[in-house]
Protein backbone atom coordinates (compact mmCIF):
# COMPACT_ATOMS: atom_id res chain seq x y z
CA UNK A 1 0.00 0.00 0.00
CA UNK A 2 1.26 3.35 -1.11
CA UNK A 3 1.73 5.37 1.78
CA UNK A 4 1.91 9.11 2.25
CA UNK A 5 2.42 10.63 5.43
CA UNK A 6 2.67 14.31 7.07
CA UNK A 7 4.41 15.58 10.07
CA UNK A 8 1.84 16.87 12.10
CA UNK A 9 -1.94 16.38 12.18
CA UNK A 10 -2.67 19.82 13.94
CA UNK A 11 -0.57 22.66 14.45
CA UNK A 12 -0.44 26.31 16.12
CA UNK A 13 1.59 28.80 15.74
CA UNK A 14 2.26 32.26 15.85
CA UNK A 15 1.98 35.09 13.31
CA UNK A 16 5.49 35.49 12.03
CA UNK A 17 6.75 32.28 13.25
CA UNK A 18 8.99 30.19 10.30
CA UNK A 19 6.75 26.96 10.14
CA UNK A 20 8.03 23.59 8.68
CA UNK A 21 5.70 21.43 6.99
CA UNK A 22 7.14 17.86 6.09
CA UNK A 23 5.34 15.58 3.50
CA UNK A 24 7.03 11.56 2.94
CA UNK A 25 6.16 8.90 0.76
CA UNK A 26 7.36 5.39 0.47
CA UNK A 27 6.71 4.50 -2.95
CA UNK A 28 9.51 6.23 -4.87
CA UNK A 29 6.91 8.41 -7.01
CA UNK A 30 8.69 11.55 -8.70
CA UNK A 31 6.12 13.46 -8.55
CA UNK A 32 5.23 15.54 -5.31
CA UNK A 33 2.59 18.32 -4.75
CA UNK A 34 1.40 21.26 -1.93
CA UNK A 35 -2.14 21.63 -1.75
CA UNK A 36 -3.86 23.90 0.95
CA UNK A 37 -8.17 23.18 0.99
CA UNK A 38 -10.34 26.08 2.32
CA UNK A 39 -14.00 26.16 2.62
CA UNK A 40 -15.95 27.63 -0.40
CA UNK A 41 -12.43 27.56 -2.54
CA UNK A 42 -11.83 24.16 -3.04
CA UNK A 43 -8.04 22.61 -3.07
CA UNK A 44 -5.77 25.01 -4.55
CA UNK A 45 -2.03 24.18 -5.93
CA UNK A 46 0.62 25.87 -3.86
CA UNK A 47 3.51 24.08 -5.39
CA UNK A 48 4.60 20.65 -7.34
CA UNK A 49 8.16 19.10 -7.89
CA UNK A 50 8.66 16.22 -10.84
CA UNK A 51 12.34 15.69 -9.47
CA UNK A 52 14.54 16.03 -6.73
CA UNK A 53 15.99 19.67 -6.39
CA UNK A 54 12.74 20.06 -8.92
CA UNK A 55 10.05 22.46 -8.09
CA UNK A 56 7.16 24.70 -9.99
CA UNK A 57 4.88 27.18 -8.41
CA UNK A 58 1.57 26.48 -8.36
CA UNK A 59 -1.33 28.67 -8.33
CA UNK A 60 -0.86 30.33 -5.18
CA UNK A 61 2.74 29.80 -4.59
CA UNK A 62 3.43 33.40 -2.68
CA UNK A 63 4.11 33.00 0.91
CA UNK A 64 5.84 29.92 0.65
CA UNK A 65 8.34 27.70 -0.26
CA UNK A 66 9.59 24.52 -0.91
CA UNK A 67 12.43 21.82 -0.96
CA UNK A 68 12.89 18.66 -2.42
CA UNK A 69 16.72 17.29 -1.49
CA UNK A 70 15.26 13.89 -1.69
CA UNK A 71 12.78 11.98 -3.73
CA UNK A 72 10.76 10.85 -0.76
CA UNK A 73 10.24 13.90 0.80
CA UNK A 74 9.03 17.29 -0.32
CA UNK A 75 8.58 20.16 2.45
CA UNK A 76 6.57 22.97 2.59
CA UNK A 77 8.01 26.24 4.48
CA UNK A 78 5.67 28.79 5.44
CA UNK A 79 8.87 31.91 6.03
CA UNK A 80 7.28 34.05 8.30
CA UNK A 81 3.21 33.02 9.18
CA UNK A 82 0.31 35.07 8.72
CA UNK A 83 -3.15 34.55 10.22
CA UNK A 84 -4.57 33.87 5.81
CA UNK A 85 -2.64 30.96 6.06
CA UNK A 86 -4.70 29.00 8.42
CA UNK A 87 -5.34 25.84 6.27
CA UNK A 88 -5.77 22.49 5.69
CA UNK A 89 -2.23 21.51 4.09
CA UNK A 90 -2.15 18.83 2.06
CA UNK A 91 0.54 16.45 0.65
CA UNK A 92 0.41 14.37 -2.69
CA UNK A 93 2.39 11.84 -4.50
CA UNK A 94 2.16 10.73 -7.86
CA UNK A 95 2.90 7.84 -10.09
CA UNK A 96 2.28 7.59 -13.85
CA UNK A 97 2.82 3.62 -15.16
CA UNK A 98 2.01 2.45 -18.23
CA UNK A 99 0.36 5.67 -19.44
CA UNK A 100 -1.66 6.15 -15.80
CA UNK A 101 -1.68 8.46 -13.59
CA UNK A 102 -2.32 7.59 -10.11
CA UNK A 103 -2.41 10.59 -7.27
CA UNK A 104 -2.12 9.61 -3.68
CA UNK A 105 -2.77 12.26 -0.94
CA UNK A 106 -1.54 12.09 3.07
CA UNK A 107 -4.26 12.53 5.86
CA UNK A 108 -3.54 16.47 5.60
CA UNK A 109 -2.12 19.36 8.42
CA UNK A 110 -4.50 21.61 9.98
CA UNK A 111 -2.77 24.36 10.84
CA UNK A 112 -3.72 27.54 12.80
CA UNK A 113 -2.18 30.88 13.18
CA UNK A 114 -2.65 32.71 15.71
CA UNK B 1 -7.36 29.51 -16.67
CA UNK B 2 -8.36 26.25 -16.49
CA UNK B 3 -11.40 25.68 -14.48
CA UNK B 4 -13.39 22.95 -13.15
CA UNK B 5 -17.20 22.88 -11.69
CA UNK B 6 -19.16 20.48 -9.81
CA UNK B 7 -22.98 19.98 -9.79
CA UNK B 8 -24.79 19.46 -7.95
CA UNK B 9 -23.00 21.16 -4.65
CA UNK B 10 -25.15 18.49 -2.66
CA UNK B 11 -26.83 15.41 -2.99
CA UNK B 12 -29.49 13.53 -0.75
CA UNK B 13 -30.35 9.78 -2.04
CA UNK B 14 -32.34 6.61 -0.77
CA UNK B 15 -30.34 3.62 -0.11
CA UNK B 16 -30.27 2.23 -3.36
CA UNK B 17 -31.19 5.44 -5.71
CA UNK B 18 -29.03 5.98 -8.51
CA UNK B 19 -27.94 8.78 -9.62
CA UNK B 20 -24.71 11.09 -11.24
CA UNK B 21 -22.59 13.85 -10.58
CA UNK B 22 -21.11 16.20 -12.93
CA UNK B 23 -17.73 17.75 -13.32
CA UNK B 24 -17.42 20.37 -16.27
CA UNK B 25 -14.56 21.18 -17.53
CA UNK B 26 -12.66 23.97 -19.19
CA UNK B 27 -8.54 23.03 -19.53
CA UNK B 28 -5.76 23.84 -21.80
CA UNK B 29 -4.32 20.98 -23.11
CA UNK B 30 -6.14 18.01 -20.91
CA UNK B 31 -3.06 15.71 -19.04
CA UNK B 32 -5.70 13.70 -17.22
CA UNK B 33 -9.22 14.67 -15.21
CA UNK B 34 -9.25 12.86 -11.79
CA UNK B 35 -12.13 11.98 -9.23
CA UNK B 36 -11.31 11.36 -5.79
CA UNK B 37 -13.46 10.51 -2.54
CA UNK B 38 -13.10 12.70 0.55
CA UNK B 39 -14.53 11.77 4.21
CA UNK B 40 -14.29 14.76 6.70
CA UNK B 41 -10.86 15.66 8.34
CA UNK B 42 -9.03 13.47 5.84
CA UNK B 43 -7.47 13.49 2.45
CA UNK B 44 -8.51 12.61 -0.92
CA UNK B 45 -8.80 8.86 -1.70
CA UNK B 46 -7.65 8.46 -5.28
CA UNK B 47 -10.86 6.84 -7.47
CA UNK B 48 -10.24 7.29 -11.39
CA UNK B 49 -7.79 8.91 -14.17
CA UNK B 50 -9.40 9.58 -17.37
CA UNK B 51 -7.89 11.02 -20.37
CA UNK B 52 -9.76 10.65 -23.36
CA UNK B 53 -13.02 11.27 -24.58
CA UNK B 54 -15.19 8.21 -24.60
CA UNK B 55 -12.92 6.94 -21.52
CA UNK B 56 -15.07 4.95 -18.64
CA UNK B 57 -13.42 3.27 -15.91
CA UNK B 58 -15.38 1.30 -12.91
CA UNK B 59 -14.82 0.23 -9.72
CA UNK B 60 -17.70 -1.24 -7.36
CA UNK B 61 -20.76 1.01 -7.39
CA UNK B 62 -18.69 3.49 -9.17
CA UNK B 63 -18.27 4.68 -12.63
CA UNK B 64 -16.63 7.18 -14.62
CA UNK B 65 -17.16 8.72 -17.83
CA UNK B 66 -15.33 11.09 -19.71
CA UNK B 67 -16.46 13.50 -22.78
CA UNK B 68 -14.72 16.58 -24.34
CA UNK B 69 -15.99 19.06 -21.90
CA UNK B 70 -17.55 16.96 -18.28
CA UNK B 71 -17.31 13.91 -16.75
CA UNK B 72 -20.07 12.20 -14.48
CA UNK B 73 -19.56 10.21 -12.02
CA UNK B 74 -22.40 7.47 -11.96
CA UNK B 75 -23.34 6.36 -8.72
CA UNK B 76 -25.17 2.74 -9.01
CA UNK B 77 -27.54 1.75 -5.93
CA UNK B 78 -25.30 3.10 -3.43
CA UNK B 79 -25.28 2.28 0.13
CA UNK B 80 -24.88 4.78 2.87
CA UNK B 81 -21.10 4.05 3.46
CA UNK B 82 -21.00 5.76 -0.17
CA UNK B 83 -21.58 8.99 1.80
CA UNK B 84 -18.11 11.65 1.26
CA UNK B 85 -17.24 14.37 -1.06
CA UNK B 86 -16.11 13.46 -4.56
CA UNK B 87 -13.69 16.34 -5.69
CA UNK B 88 -13.36 16.27 -9.56
CA UNK B 89 -9.57 17.48 -11.09
CA UNK B 90 -7.94 18.29 -14.63
CA UNK B 91 -4.07 18.63 -14.90
CA UNK B 92 -2.60 20.15 -18.01
CA UNK B 93 0.27 19.60 -19.82
CA UNK B 94 1.80 22.08 -17.90
CA UNK B 95 1.13 19.77 -15.49
CA UNK B 96 -0.74 22.31 -12.95
CA UNK B 97 -3.73 20.90 -11.20
CA UNK B 98 -7.55 22.58 -10.84
CA UNK B 99 -9.36 20.80 -8.39
CA UNK B 100 -13.71 21.44 -8.12
CA UNK B 101 -15.55 22.73 -4.78
CA UNK B 102 -17.08 18.96 -5.23
CA UNK B 103 -20.06 17.41 -4.20
CA UNK B 104 -21.19 16.52 -1.45
CA UNK B 105 -22.93 12.87 -1.28
CA UNK B 106 -25.60 11.66 1.72
CA UNK B 107 -26.90 8.22 1.65
CA UNK B 108 -29.87 7.61 3.70
CA UNK B 109 -30.57 3.92 4.53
Amino acid sequence: DVKVTQSSRYLVKRTGEKVFLECVQDMDHENMFWYRQDPGLGLRLIYFSYDVKMKEKGDIPEGYSVSREKKERFSLILESASTNQTSMYLCASSLTAGGEETQYFGPGTRLLVL
Amino acid sequence: EDQVTQSPEALRLQEGESSSLNCSYTVSGLRGLFWYRQDPGKGPEFLFTLYSAGEEKEKERLKATLTKKESFLHITAPKPEDSATYLCAVRSNAGKSTFGDGTTLTVKP
